[in-house]
């Protein structure tokens, strides 16, 4: 039972074009959530999160927006940069539990 | 500097062969956890720890061991390899369960 789920396997945008990638849970005890990136050959790395207490939290080019009636929170990479390729993991948790739950990933690819 | 270190980064090996893949953290980390990522199905949690002596299953446990001796070393254990365990294998640490976490670069097992 895949509890956190990113439906679009992969997505392309035009450099300097938004980026938007999706999220979906079905977990309504979820009231942490997070993006993380992951190049090629390395580990993932934290991105931006939103606590459930919030609707959007911003960290320059980055941010989160969460909807929590209808479980779901994207990502908005604006202006998106050749450098932004990457997979993009949306992750989230349950306070008072040890453990996060990731989505499949999406494959964002940002072309010149 | 900060780190999430495993190895070995490459291991391939046979049926049966029982294999450790260590992984240490230098931030002094309460909580510790190993994933596999595998195509389409994202980052799953196999076990993880949420301090010494700790440990938990995550969503994908069986087949696998780990022990916490130590804060810093959290070793993932294959007592007899299968090639449904050819994966690539993370992992990371956090202050606490929820928290955000980081990785280790990734060990990419192959079971013949």
């Amino acid at each position: 039972d895949q509890q956190v789920k990113q439906n679009s396997p992969s997505l392309s945008v035009q450099e300097g074009r938004i980026s938007i990638l999706n999220c979906d849970y079905t977990n309504s005890m979820f009231d942490y959530f997070l993006w993380y990136k992951k190049y090629p050959a390395e580990g993932p790395t934290f991105l931006i999160s939103i606590s459930s207490i919030k609707d959007k939290n911003e960290d320059g080019r980055f941010t989160v927006f969460l909807n929590k009636s209808a479980k779901h929170l994207s990502l908005h990479i604006v202006p998106s940069q050749p450098g932004d390729s990457a997979v993009y993991f949306c992750a989230a948790s349950e306070e008072g539990y040890g453990k996060l739950t990731f989505g499949q990933g999406t494959i964002l690819t940002v072309h010149p | 500097e900060a780190q999430v270190t495993q190895n070995p980064r490459y291991l391939i090996t046979v049926t049966g062969k029982k294999l450790t893949v260590t992984c240490s953290q230098n931030m002094n980390h309460e909580y510790m956890s190993w994933y596999r990522q595998d195509p389409g199905l994202g980052l799953r949690q196999i076990y993880y720890s949420m301090n010494v002596e700790v440990t938990d299953k995550g969503d994908v446990p069986e087949g696998y061991k780990v022990s916490r001796k130590e804060k810093r070393n959290f070793p993932l254990i294959l007592e007899s390899p299968s090639p449904n365990q050819t994966s690539l294998y993370f992992c990371a640490s956090s202050l606490g369960g929820g928290d955000e976490q980081f990785f280790g670069p990734g060990t990419r097992l192959t079971v013949l």
